[in-house]
């Protein structure tokens, strides 16, 4: 089975500082694997996919078969990086995802 | 494009009562899922469409719970009876069916049932 894990329900940090969410899966063949951003008061939206290697607002992420992980990094956090973040997971070939049970940032001044 | 429109945004009922969750998916997205967010359980898959056939309905909890696609632009999930057990934050996505594309998320309709 399918399954995403993000060890930290919380994190906080001071702005300036290097950021990392962790995420783990758990899943056999190769998998697609994302990381959405839900905003205070604002719908859950994508951030950066591991197929397109890309980095959004600062933050990167690292597909790592070896270790099964896929953290989120930001060199110097910024107070509007506070949100909630999903590491999500798709099975090759599927549409559907299975998220993480999510890791909320507090980036404090 | 207004993105994927949910409606209710909240919704407060009395345990037994019907409930009727409705989601506009983003025009030409021809996969639209249903997600259950509660803090004990996070997001959880219930069901998922693709050109308006239910692929995998395997998430959905009970018979309460059910979901129609009657047409590309249209889905609702309907709980009967609803229980207070219920009470979660419904969101619907929507996408196209490219590898990695990634959802678009509605806001979400906050159920209560009391």
């Amino acid at each position: 089975a399918q399954r995403v894990t993000q060890p930290e329900k919380l994190l906080s940090v001071f702005k300036g500082a290097p950021v990392e969410l962790k995420c783990n899966y758990s899943y056999s063949g190769s998998p697609e694997l994302f990381w959405y951003v839900q905003y205070s008061r604002q719908r859950l939206q994508l951030l950066l996919r591991h197929i397109s290697r890309e980095s959004i607002k600062g933050f990167t992420a690292d597909l790592n078969k070896g270790e099964t992980s896929f953290h989120l990094k930001k060199p110097f956090a910024q107070e509007e990086d506070s949100a909630m973040y999903y590491c999500a997971l798709s099975p090759g070939g599927s549409e559907k995802l299975v998220f993480g049970k999510g890791t909320k940032l507090t980036v404090n001044p | 494009d207004a993105g994927v429109i949910q409606s209710p945004r909240h919704e407060v009922t009395e345990m037994g009562q019907e409930v009727t969750l409705r989601c506009k998916p983003i025009s030409g997205h021809n996969s639209l899922f249903w997600y259950r967010q509660t803090m004990m359980r996070g997001l959880e898959l219930l069901i998922y469409f693709n050109n308006n056939v239910p692929i995998d309905d395997s998430g959905m909890p009970e018979d309460r719970f059910s979901a129609k696609m009657p047409n590309a632009s249209f889905s609702t999930l309907k709980i009967q009876p609803s229980e207070p057990r219920d009470s979660a934050v419904y969101f619907c996505a929507s996408s196209l069916t490219i590898r990695g594309g990634g959802y678009t998320f509605g806001s979400g309709t906050r159920l209560t049932v009391v």
